[in-house]
């Protein structure tokens, strides 16, 4: 089945220490990106990649990190999470071609007391 | 400065109708423009795609128009059901940059 899937699915952690969620696709997609939603904000683009090792920033990149080292894979990584960082987070794929449907994961709702 | 809209938070339609949600942009050059079903605690569903070139779209009761002059996209669901009630969000793909921006959404209740 083609899916896009994330881990964990719910996460409360604390001020600080280090988190990583995990991203991964079994469509071969190029682009990948990560995306937070928020009440009254919508869904905001983090960070994206349009291919293995080439990561950009979207339009709220701060506290944040993302690699991509291999195709499937994408993972957000919080180095040192705050509270305003706690929210819905989905990560998405596509293919970067004329057709751009994206898959979006389950989500991830992170709680940062 | 940029921006995306969608034209209001909540709609309310009749069983049967037509529903009508609107997405107006300004200051950004889209490549694309994309309409997603949210239903709640779940990811967005793709549902339709228009290219800056392209007038209007269709897919089963679904219709997309995109005024690239006016900046703006109509999305229309026909014979509306209690089924369709959720939150549509449409989104930009930048030509520049490939950045892609949603709306805020619109909650849509199809009332029986």
């Amino acid at each position: 089945e083609a899916q896009v899937t994330q881990n964990p699915r719910y996460l409360i952690t604390v001020t600080g220490k280090k988190l990583t969620v995990t991203c991964s696709q079994n469509m071969n997609h190029e682009y990948m990106s990560w995306y937070r939603q928020d009440p009254g904000l919508g869904l905001r683009q983090i960070y994206y990649s349009m291919n293995v090792e080439v990561t950009d920033k979207g339009d709220v990149p701060e506290g944040y990190k993302v690699s991509r080292k291999e195709k499937r894979n994408f993972p957000l990584i919080l180095e040192s999470p705050s509270p305003n960082q706690t929210s819905l987070y989905f990560c998405a794929s596509s293919l970067p071609s004329s057709y751009n449907e994206q898959f979006f994961g389950p989500g991830t709702r992170l709680t940062v007391l | 400065s940029q921006k995306i809209e969608q034209n209001s938070e909540a709609l309310n339609i009749q069983e049967g109708k037509t529903a009508t949600l609107t997405c107006n942009y300004t200051n950004y050059s889209p490549a694309y423009l994309q309409w997603y079903r949210q239903d709640p605690g779940r990811g967005p569903v793709f549902l339709l795609l228009i290219r800056e070139n392209e007038k209007e779209k269709r897919k089963e009761r679904l219709k997309v128009t995109f005024d690239t002059t006016l900046k703006q996209s109509l999305f229309h669901i026909t014979a509306s059901q209690p089924a369709d009630s959720a939150t549509y969000l449409c989104a930009l793909e930048l030509k520049r940059d490939d950045k892609i921006i949603f709306g805020k959404g619109t909650r849509l209740h199809i009332l029986p």
